[in-house]
């Protein structure tokens, strides 16, 4: 089941520039993650925040909880071409472990 | 780290045959995984969610006797789709969640093509 959604749902950049995409959800959460897909492949888990959590860093990634407006954004800092991907965030609200995906955004980086 | 292997990675096959995706964690024990769909430029769409040892739990709307789930030890869950149709034709994914909170990790898909 979908709950999430995303925006901007495509986001063209040019390498060195950063990509912000965000994510609101509806119900509350343990924890929210995010994912890059590259094209016709798996999903990769990017970071965790947990619901207790306001900001989290990992390399060049900046992610933001904010649970009061039920949302969330994924900073991206010094794009790479190498960047292009769909990103997709996903709440985890319970011990079931059936995460609640968001629609995904896709992010093109231009050399 | 954790991976999982998800084979085959591309299959083509004629209406009205079965197919058979297998799921596997190599490294890790996985007593549920999850099983997804997803369609050209959305998102994922949840199919089932796999349990060792018993029946899988599937979400409304996913036909049982269709997409049969095994999971018959810790390491493989398989997903097999009876008398495929063209309609079935789509990108499935597998995924394997970690300890307590930890994220899940993911096959690499197959590309279902029913001709």
């Amino acid at each position: 089941s979908q709950q999430g959604e995303e925006d901007p749902q495509a986001l063209s950049i040019q390498e060195g520039e950063n990509a912000t995409m965000n994510c609101s959800y509806k119900t509350s959460i343990n924890n929210l993650q995010w994912y890059r897909q590259n094209s016709g492949r798996g999903l990769v888990h990017l970071i965790l925040i947990r619901s207790n959590e306001r900001e989290k860093h990992s390399g060049r990634l900046r992610v933001t909880l904010d649970t009061s407006k039920k949302s969330s954004s994924l900073l991206i800092t010094a794009s790479r071409a190498a960047d292009t991907a769909s990103y997709f965030c996903a709440t985890d609200a319970g011990n079931n472990r059936k995460l609640i995906w968001g629609l995904g955004t896709s992010l093109a980086v231009n050399p | 780290g954790a991976v999982v292997s998800q084979h085959p990675s591309r299959v083509i096959c004629k209406s009205g045959t079965s197919v058979k995706i297998e799921c596997r964690s190599l490294d890790f024990q996985a007593t549920t995984m999850f099983w997804y769909r997803q369609f050209p430029k959305q998102s994922l769409m949840l199919m089932a969610t796999s349990n060792e040892g018993s029946k899988a739990t599937y979400e409304q709307g996913v036909e049982k006797d269709k997409f049969l789930i095994n999971h018959a030890s810790l390491t493989l869950s398989t997903l097999t789709v009876t008398s495929a149709h063209p309609e079935d034709s789509s990108f499935y994914i597998c995924s394997a969640p970690g300890r307590d909170n930890s994220p899940l990790h993911f096959g690499n898909g197959t590309r279902l093509t029913v001709t």
